[in-house]
């Protein structure tokens, strides 16, 4: 049950795009299609964002995106803006009904 | 509106124990799983344990297994995590949320806080 590994921070100007990756292993991203991102503001409560590795709930601007690629999941937050500074954090499935999150990124807008 | 409000925190000395308290609504709670996560000071995310919607199933992370347990009733609408054993790297706001459809943590609540 080790967290899943996030950069600790990327930062991008207004417009720009920038991408989070979520490195676990075989026995959480890389053997299950169901890795989550969550958005987490000061203070306040996660919000989901990405779901199934690339699903987005209702609401959540398009410009949030998720992939995977072996073991390794990514968030790419196209066009930033700058409501968009915030925590992040990548969530999968770890078998048995158990789950990981990663180690969180720290995402600045210039 | 669908909503979770947890109750419960507070300064604990090590060893003592808490019960927390989390009142869903707006949502039929009996169909759901649910789950605690907890975020110590200045930290990450941690999922602490889950609940199966009817109760009979359970899961915690490591570090809990033996002390903490975790709780509904459906009745009542709640989710519970009792709390045994306290350790000072416990201290953390603890937030529930529901697991929807989708297998992802859908609704959170606003949290409570746990010093021990």
């Amino acid at each position: 049950q080790s967290a899943l590994t996030q950069p600790r921070s990327v930062s991008g100007s207004p417009g720009q795009s920038v991408t989070i990756s979520c490195t676990g292993t075989s026995s959480d991203v890389g053997g299950y299609n169901s890795v989550s991102w969550y958005q987490q503001h000061p203070g306040k409560a996660p919000k989901l964002m990405i779901h199934g590795v690339t699903e987005r709930p209702s609401g959540v601007p398009d410009r949030f995106s998720g992939s995977k690629s072996g073991n390794t999941a990514s968030l790419t937050i196209s066009g930033l803006q700058a409501e968009d500074e915030a925590d992040y954090y990548c969530c999968s499935h770890a078998g048995s009904h158990t789950y990981v999150f990663g180690t969180g990124t720290e995402v600045t807008v210039l | 509106e669908v909503q979770l409000v947890e109750s419960g925190g507070g300064l604990v000395q090590p060893g003592g124990s808490l019960r927390l308290s989390c009142a869903a609504s707006g949502f039929t709670f009996s169909s759901y799983w649910m789950t605690w996560v907890r975020q110590a000071p200045g930290k990450g995310l941690e999922w602490v344990a889950n609940i199966e919607p009817d109760g009979s199933y359970n899961c915690y992370v490591d570090s809990v297994k033996g002390r903490f347990t975790i709780s509904r009733d459906n009745a009542k609408d709640s989710l519970y995590l009792q709390m045994n054993s306290l350790r000072a790297e416990d201290t953390a706001v603890y937030f529930c949320a529901r697991y929807g459809i989708t297998a992802a943590k859908d609704v959170w609540g606003q949290g409570t806080t746990v010093t021990v």
